[in-house]
């Protein structure tokens, strides 16, 4: 079983400019998360879709940070304009469901973003 | 308050010792509690989840969960070099029906040879 890919596994961008970020999760698995890790912290989530509906998105800044799941299946993570701190690696993890309070996550191999 | 407190470390132990991690949550709501071990520059993967007290084993590995204490615990017997890495606690938080992953800022372990 193919795990959680996600592209590109590193990017350098300066403050002010925009990017995205690109996640495929194991097939069949309904729920795909978004986590932001600064160094030296755990992982912290940014956005919950069950399918291609959005569960949960409240610590994700709204004013810079974007995120979308068509089709149920991939999604895309977008940051314009980046800043300074937005410096992080990004996590994407998905799992079969989300209702049953035990399922385990799969992460993906992360992106390494380094705002300049 | 955090809601998953770690000591962040790092905690040395020589090889062959019991490593001993610890980890507190602040929500007596959480049902499910599972342990990552992140290596330097690596995602999370999972070791082992523990979702009623007492204690859980597999392998070298013990989850210990005291909910009247809202406490949870890794040992890693027999440590061995390649356990080096940091250990991430994680609660499960329902919300709106569906499970929410809050981490610990996650321990680093070094063991020593």
């Amino acid at each position: 079983e193919a795990g959680v890919a996600q592209s590109p596994r590193y990017k350098i961008i300066e403050k002010r400019q925009s990017v995205a970020f690109w996640c495929n999760p194991i097939s069949g698995h309904a729920t795909l998360y978004w986590y932001q890790q600064i160094l030296g912290q755990g992982p912290k989530l940014l956005i919950q879709f069950q399918n291609n509906g959005v569960v949960d998105d409240s610590q994700l800044p709204k004013d810079r940070f974007s995120a979308e799941r068509l089709k149920g299946v991939d999604s895309t993570l977008k940051i314009q304009p980046a800043k300074l701190e937005d410096s992080a690696v990004y996590l994407c993890a998905s799992s079969r469901l989300a209702g049953g309070g035990r399922e385990t996550q799969y992460f993906g191999p992360g992106t390494r973003l380094l705002v300049l | 308050q955090k809601e998953v407190e770690q000591n962040s470390g790092p905690l040395s132990v020589p090889e062959g010792a019991i490593a001993s991690l610890n980890c507190t949550y602040s929500d007596r709501g959480s049902q499910s509690f599972f342990w990552y071990r992140q290596y330097s520059g690596k995602s999370p993967e999972l070791i082992m989840f523990i979702y009623s007290n007492g204690d859980k084993e597999d392998g070298r590995f013990t989850a210990q969960l005291n909910k009247a204490s809202q406490y949870v615990s890794l040992l890693i017997r027999d440590s061995q070099p390649s356990d080096s890495a940091t250990y991430l606690c994680a609660a499960i938080r329902r919300v709106q029906g569906a499970q929410k992953l809050v981490f610990g800022q996650g321990t680093r372990l070094t063991i020593n040879p």
